[in-house]
Formats: structure tokens, sequence, C-alpha cells
């Protein structure tokens, strides 16, 4: 069964301070890759989906890598804004058609 | 922009009782996903539904649940008789291509079984 671990379980950093957040998966026979962030109490939003085909994707301030042999992705945020402080979940699409999520990585930023 | 829409957005019940939790899918998604998540904890799969039947479902969705589209547009989640461990916030997803398509996610709604 894939397993999704995500590391740290929590960060606490500076406004304006790069960081990045990281996934691995026990089962690189996966289809895609998704980072969600989850406010307290609210649903999952979307922010990169990487095709199994992909190595990297960018949105604004983020940007999502992949290493599927490795069984890894990271979340990188730019000059991160107190607006960024959530719970940020990554989740695998593999055989089944389940995703499978990781416990996420609560993120701080300190204006 | 397109959403997922989930109500109620909180229901609390006796233990013993029917619930239905009901979604709105983005209107052009054909495939369609209930997880859940007890506090704390991770989202977990529970079942995936395409073209009016399950596709998929985890040793979670047992015989107390069932799914369906009664009416072509609302996606329901039906416990047939509520437990305690069944507290949990419960999230509607949809996609619009089965392994390659984005999900987007509804704001959930939470479960409260007393």
């Amino acid at each position: 069964k894939q397993e999704v671990t995500q590391i740290p379980a929590a960060l606490s950093v500076p406004e304006g301070e790069n960081l990045v957040l990281n996934c691995s998966f026990t089962d690189s026979a996966i289809y895609n890759l998704q980072w969600f962030r989850q406010d307290p109490g609210k649903g999952l939003t979307s922010l990169l989906l990487i095709q199994s085909s992909q190595r990297e994707q960018t949105s604004g301030r983020l940007n999502a890598s992949l290493d599927k042999s490795s069984g890894r992705s990271t979340l990188y945020i730019a000059a991160s804004q107190p607006g960024d402080s959530a719970t940020y979940l990554c989740a695998v699409l593999g055989t089944g058609n389940q995703f499978y999520f990781g416990t996420g990585t609560s993120l701080t930023v300190i204006p | 922009e397109p959403e997922v829409t989930q109500t109620p957005s909180h229901q609390v019940t006796q233990m013993g009782q029917e619930v239905i939790l009901r979604c709105v899918p983005i209107s052009n998604h054909l495939y369609f996903y209930w997880y859940r998540q007890i506090l704390g904890q991770k989202v977990e799969f529970l079942v995936s539904f395409y073209n009016n039947e399950i596709s998929e479902k985890s040793e979670i969705f047992d015989d107390q649940f069932s799914v369906e589209r009664p009416d072509g547009s609302n996606f329901t989640l039906k416990i047939r008789s509520t437990k305690l461990e069944d507290s949990a916030m419960y999230f509607c997803a949809t996609a619009g291509q089965r392994n390659t398509g984005e999900l987007f996610f509804g704001e959930g709604s939470r479960l409260t079984v007393l």
C-alpha cells in the first residue's frame, strides 16, 4: 500500500524567507502528484498538479518538483508571507484511482 | 472560478441515526469522490464514482455507506446508522479526467456523532 510522508511536520519561518517542504512516497507507480493547502477547518485548495511524466510545475511563488524514481517531491515557496500560513498536503494518485495523502506540514510565517 | 459545493457545513446527529451529505460537483466534471478526515489524522479515500456507479472503494466504505447521484447534479453520501467513530470532516472532490485530472475539493461537511 502506498505510504506518503511529509517532513517536517511543522515549520515556522520569518516573513520573506524561502522554504522547502518535502514529500516522499513508497510506490513510484503513480499517475500524478498534487499539492494542496488547507486552512484550519476548511477544505483543500489545489496548488499544483504534476503529472508523472513531468519534473516540475510553477505557479507564482510556488514551485513543485517531482522525482518519481526516488519517490520524492518538494514544494518550494519563495518570499514567504504571513498569508501563506496553513497546512500543506501532498497527495499521490496511484493505481486504484485513489489519492493517498500525507499528514501535512503546518507552516507558520511570522510577520 | 468553478467550485465544489457541500451541504451541510456541520451536522450533529445521535448515534444510530441516518445522515446524508450532499455535494454539487463542478458542472463538466465526471469523476466524483468522497474523502474523510478524522481530526488530526490524514485525509482518507472512501469511494470514487463514475458513470452512475462506484469505481473503487476503500475498506472504510462498508455496508453502512452508500453513494448516489439521484438527480444528475447532486452527489450524495449516506451513512445508514452512524457510529461515534464516523465523526469526521467529509470532503467531496471532483475531477474532469480519471488519472490525469486535477482534483478539486469542496469545503467539507463536519459530522459530529453523539
